[in-house]
């Protein structure tokens, strides 16, 4: 087992509503990332926190998602107005060191 | 062209077989490399770093050809148990806090 742990699990949502995630890393890691994971289709990184500052957002994070990280432990990701393109899993992982990333089991979401 | 380029196979070999995995990337000045594993459902797990020697773990062999832009993992004597997806993973250069480009996947499944 990891350490990180995501909730919820699963989520369906009809679309145009607001959806919000959770992450909650291995306690002593200071670094923070959030990948999207489509079918078919290797992880794709979205956001990055040190401690509690956002340093790198991904092209792929639309005005519609926003990520927070207050002091620097568990984090949130909103998704606003929901798309069907938005379904997918989202994985969240951490780390202490900069190669070493621990990944949580995921939130996959379902926008109908 | 993607930055990170797998075959995504299926390649189905049985118990005992070597089958071996091809990576390409696209930016000369990466600067690490990985494989990761994930099992159907699941979060990817590190299975090894690359090097430029090639390092070896067990039945795993990778390599590392910088002029190519090329990554291989060699599995030899394969498992049931190595039924997975093999994620190879780039941290590009200019990259101080890590963040993971990963290829596709390719899909292996090891039968009887």
């Amino acid at each position: 087992d990891t350490g990180v742990s995501q909730n919820p699990r699963h989520k369906i949502t009809k679309r145009g509503q607001n959806v919000t995630f959770r992450c909650d890393p291995i306690s002593e890691h200071n670094r923070l990332y959030w990948y999207r994971q489509t079918l078919g289709q290797g992880p794709e990184f979205l956001t990055y926190f040190q401690n509690e500052a956002q340093l790198e957002k991904s092209r792929l994070l639309s005005d519609r998602f926003s990520a927070e990280r207050p002091k620097g432990s568990f984090s949130t990701l909103e998704i606003q107005r929901t798309e069907q393109g938005d379904s997918a899993m989202y994985l969240c992982a951490s780390s202490r060191a900069v190669y070493e990333q621990y990944f949580g089991p995921g939130t996959r979401l379902t926008v109908t | 062209r993607k930055e990170v380029e797998q075959d995504p196979g299926p390649f189905n070999v049985p118990e005992g077989a070597t089958v071996a995995f091809n990576c390409t990337y696209s930016n000369s000045a990466s600067q690490s490399f990985f494989w990761y594993r994930q099992d159907c459902r699941k979060e990817p797990k590190l299975l090894m770093s690359v090097y430029s020697s090639g390092n070896e773990d067990g039945r795993f062999t990778a390599q590392l050809n910088r002029a190519s832009q090329y990554i291989s993992l060699l599995i030899r004597d394969s498992k049931l148990s190595d039924s997975a997806t093999y994620l190879c993973v780039v941290i590009p250069t200019g990259t101080s806090y890590g963040k993971l480009t990963f290829g596709q996947g390719t899909i292996l499944t090891v039968h009887p």
